[in-house]
This record gives C-alpha cells, sequence and structure tokens, in this order.
C-alpha cells in the first residue's frame, strides 16, 4: 500500500524568501503524484501533477516540483512566497500498482504555510 | 464546463439523528466518484469511490454508508450520527474526456455533530 508523508506541518517564510514544501513517498511501482492547495473552508484546488513525463512539472501559481525517484521524493517550491501562497498544502499519491486504482488518492497530512509580511 | 455542487454547506447535527450529504456533477458523463473526510490535523481519508450508478465501493468500515442512483449523484447518509462524525465532507469527481487522473473537488460540507 502507498502512503505519503509531508515533512513539517506548519511552514512559515517571509513574503518574497522561498517556499519549500517537502513530500516522500512510498509506492511499489512509480506513482502518479499531485499537490493540491485547500483555502480555509473551501475545496481542494490542483497545483500540478506528474504522471510519468518530464520530472520537474510546474504548475499555477509559480510553483513547480520535482519527481526524484532515487529519494521517493516530489517537493513543490516557489521561489518567492506571496501573502496569497498562505493555505494549507496536501500531497497525494495514485498508485497503479496491480492495475486499476480507480483514481483513488492517498493524501500526506497536509502543510500549513504562513506568509509574513 | 464541468462543475460540482455540494450541500448543505454547513450542518450542525445532534448525536443519534440521520444524515444526508448530496454532491451532484454538471457537465460531465460517467464520473468516478469519490468522498472524503478531513478531520481536524488528520489530512484527507478517502471514504467511498464509485465508478458507475449503483457501484460504491467502501474504504473504511464506518457509520456511514453511500450511494449513486444517478449518473452524476453521489449521496453519503448515515442512520445514526456519531460524534467522531465530525468533519468537512469533501466530494470530487474524475472524468475521462481531458485531465483524465485529475480529481476536481466540490466546495466542501462542515458537519459538527454535538
Amino acid at each position: 500500500a502507498q502512503s505519503v508523508t509531508q515533512l513539517g506541518s506548519h511552514v512559515s517564510v517571509s513574503e518574497g524568501a522561498l517556499v519549500l514544501l517537502r513530500c516522500n513517498y512510498s509506492s511499489s511501482v512509480p506513482p502518479y503524484l499531485f499537490w493540491y492547495v485547500q483555502y480555509p473552508n473551501q475545496g481542494l484546488q490542483l497545483l500540478l501533477k506528474y504522471t510519468s513525463a518530464a520530472t520537474l512539472v510546474k504548475g499555477i501559481n509559480g510553483f513547480e516540483a520535482e519527481f526524484k525517484k532515487s529519494e521517493t521524493s516530489f517537493h513543490l517550491t516557489k521561489p518567492s512566497a506571496h501573502m496569497s501562497d498562505a493555505a494549507e498544502y496536501f500531497c497525494a499519491v495514485e498508485s497503479l500498482a496491480g492495475g486499476t486504482s480507480y483514481g483513488k488518492l492517498t493524501f500526506g497530512q497536509g502543510t500549513i504555510l504562513t506568509v509574513h509580511p | 464546463s464541468q462543475t460540482i455542487h455540494q450541500w448543505p454547506a454547513t450542518l450542525v447535527q445532534p448525536v443519534g439523528s440521520p444524515l444526508s450529504l448530496e454532491c451532484t456533477v454538471e457537465g460531465t458523463s460517467n464520473p468516478n466518484l469519490y468522498w472524503y473526510r478531513q478531520a481536524a490535523g488528520r489530512g484527507l481519508q478517502l471514504l467511498f469511490y464509485s465508478v458507475g450508478i449503483g457501484q460504491i465501493s467502501s474504504e473504511v468500515p464506518q457509520n456511514l454508508s453511500a450511494s449513486r442512483p444517478q449518473d452524476r449523484q453521489f449521496i453519503l447518509s448515515s442512520k445514526k450520527l456519531l460524534l467522531s462524525d465530525s468533519g468537512f465532507y469533501l466530494c470530487a469527481w474524475r472524468g475521462w474526456a481531458h485531465s483524465y487522473n485529475e480529481q476536481f473537488f466540490g466546495p466542501g460540507t462542515r458537519l459538527t455533530v454535538l
């Protein structure tokens, strides 16, 4: 069974600083990987996804993530944080082990990003 | 374009009362549908998923059930709520016309059981 670990439940950065949110996964086969963002009392919005194409994936709002198979990681980065980036971020994995996954996602516990002026 | 609706947006229910949360999707056909629960500090947990009308798979044994009476309608129910059922419930869909492996989430229902 796959699992997702997000290191750090809370991350705080200054406006303009680098954002780095960490995600490690375990899966018996190369999975599909996703980053979602959630603003308070709202649903989740997809930031970016990795589906076995380019290992460096660019998403919306200036975010990007790099799939590193050797490290089983899919860390999310943004060069310069903006106040509007304050939200909770979830890493998720869809494992294709055993054939059809039916799109089932396993989510990490989430990381709350705070941006200070 | 596709849209997903959930209602109610918020709900406060006493312990032991029944529950019915509804999710509908517009603008797509034969989507996969999912119910997730988000409890405070615990991430998202997949509760049920459905690949077609009347087809429900449960991921976690619990006090809840799901039904899919129509292609684009997904209902989450309980006969008797427990305190532990409190949380933020999210419905999601995944289609096949484009972005075939992306799930789209609804706005959620905040359930408080007292």
